[in-house]
């Protein structure tokens, strides 16, 4: 079935340091891809969008690429700051009949050492 | 414009007993979801409605859980006799069609005892 994966759980940076963040997705279709952060006591608000149409996005000084052939695609930031610890997610939504749906990865909880 | 709003904000029950959850979309928002998202995990969708229809419920425990959405609008998730399996925080999302970004409401904590 189809499903995203982020393996790295944890990362912990200083300000100023360079941000990667890799996901993976596994689906027969031609999917759009997000990349969502959740603050503290917060809902998911989305940061990115990527379509397989666009390969890029960026937002808010982040920006996030895709690969279809590994099927795989980042979150960077040259130069990360305090304000952006929180929980980033990768997510999956399928193009065919069940648009709707979004498929999340378990997150990646980002951490800034001030 | 107001967000999607929820309510209760934090919910405690013991085993077996029923609660549930208040959605309020964002206005003109004909698409409303609901996902359980358990602790350090991502969110996990339950049922999503088009209008008062619904459009996918496959992954909701349809034995405990129920979700309606009478008038398109409000949307109410309820679950009949709560485990503990079922700690988690609840999120509701809208959009203004299937398509497009979908908005979450802050979620309600729910703790089973």
């Amino acid at each position: 079935g189809d499903s995203v994966i982020q393996m790295q759980g944890q990362v912990t940076l200083s300000e100023n340091d360079f941000l990667f963040i890799n996901c993976t997705y596994s689906t027969t279709g031609y999917p759009t891809l997000f990349w969502y952060v959740q603050y503290s006591g917060e809902g998911p608000q989305l940061l990115l969008q990527v379509t397989t149409a666009n390969n890029k996005g960026s937002s808010r000084g982040f920006e996030a690429t895709y690969d279809k052939g590994t099927t795989s695609f980042h979150l960077q930031k040259t130069s990360v700051q305090e304000i952006d610890s929180a929980v980033y997610y990768c997510a999956m939504r399928d193009r065919g009949y069940n648009q709707g749906k979004l498929i999340f990865g378990q997150g990646t909880k980002l951490s800034i050492k001030p | 414009e107001a967000g999607v709003t929820q309510s209760p904000r934090y919910a405690v029950l013991q085993e077996g007993q029923a609660v549930s959850f208040w959605c309020d979309p964002i206005s003109g928002h004909d698409t409303l979801y609901w996902y359980q998202q358990p602790r350090d995990q991502g969110p996990q969708l339950l049922v999503y409605f088009r209008d008062e229809a619904v459009i996918d419920n496959s992954q909701l425990p349809s034995d405990r859980f129920s979700a309606v959405r009478p008038k398109g609008t409000n949307s109410t998730l309820k679950i009949q006799s709560a485990k503990q399996g079922d700690t988690a925080t609840y999120l509701c999302a809208s959009s203004f069609d299937g398509r497009d970004t979908q908005y979450f409401g802050p979620g309600t904590r729910l703790l089973v005892l």
